[in-house]
């Protein structure tokens, strides 16, 4: 049971160039999330999934996309990087009702120069 | 959601109870209170949770105030592994859309 696991755990890219962080967990969980996390400060939400087939945008989401490929994978898409997204990506998981924990994953660090 | 205030840092001497306090006076009757915690730079980790009652598990205890407007996270014997940013959240339990708003956090320390 490997829990929530994200590659790569480190990316560096130029301005303008695009990349997919892949998220997947194995705890057969409904609810899946991306956070980024920028020096210094806590995580915001970029967009999050309820459930397979729905998506829905968190509180940062623009220059981002999601899929919610199946239940186990839920990956976020930068189409045109930029330096303001140069931050620690943490995916995360959660069950059911009455299971209100969030799982994260170990994160991805990404520095766009 | 409401907002959450808690002290930027924080430290403990190994051995003894940790008391992390949170205020959160604009919680609504459907807000959880949330307690997670962040080493280094790993995936922030779920402490414990509670609606108003005091809740215990086997990494901490957390003390609602009856009016619900502020709360306390004990760790009963602190440990050098006990040292991180702690995120006091407030949210509603709403089956998997939940947003947990994390804020900068208390920075506890574990003195040796």
């Amino acid at each position: 049971n490997a829990g929530v696991t994200q590659t790569p755990k480190f990316q560096v890219l130029k301005t303008g160039q695009s990349m997919t962080l892949q998220c997947a967990q194995d705890m057969n969980h409904n609810s899946m999330y991306w956070y980024r996390q920028d020096p210094g400060m806590g995580l915001r939400l970029i967009y999050y999934s309820a459930s397979e087939g729905t998506t829905d945008k968190g509180e940062v989401p623009n220059g981002y996309n999601v899929s919610r490929l199946n239940k186990r994978e839920f990956s976020l898409r930068l189409e045109s990087a930029a330096p303001s997204q140069t931050s620690v990506y943490f995916c995360a998981s959660r069950g059911l009702a009455g299971q209100e924990t969030q799982y994260f994953g170990p994160g991805t660090r990404l520095l766009v120069l | 959601d409401a907002k959450t205030t808690q002290p930027p840092s924080m430290d403990c001497a190994e051995g003894r109870a940790a008391n992390l306090p949170c205020n959160h006076s604009t919680i609504s009757g459907n807000e959880y209170v949330y307690w997670y915690r962040q080493i280094h730079s790993q995936g922030p980790q779920y402490i414990i949770h509670g609606l108003k009652n005091n809740e215990t598990n086997e990494m901490a205890s957390l003390i609602i105030t009856e009016d619900r407007k502020s709360s306390t996270l004990i760790l009963p014997h602190a440990t050098l592994r006990d040292t991180a940013v702690y995120y006091c959240i407030v949210a509603i339990s709403n089956f998997g859309n939940e947003k947990l708003t994390f804020g900068t956090g208390t920075r506890l320390t574990i003195i040796p």
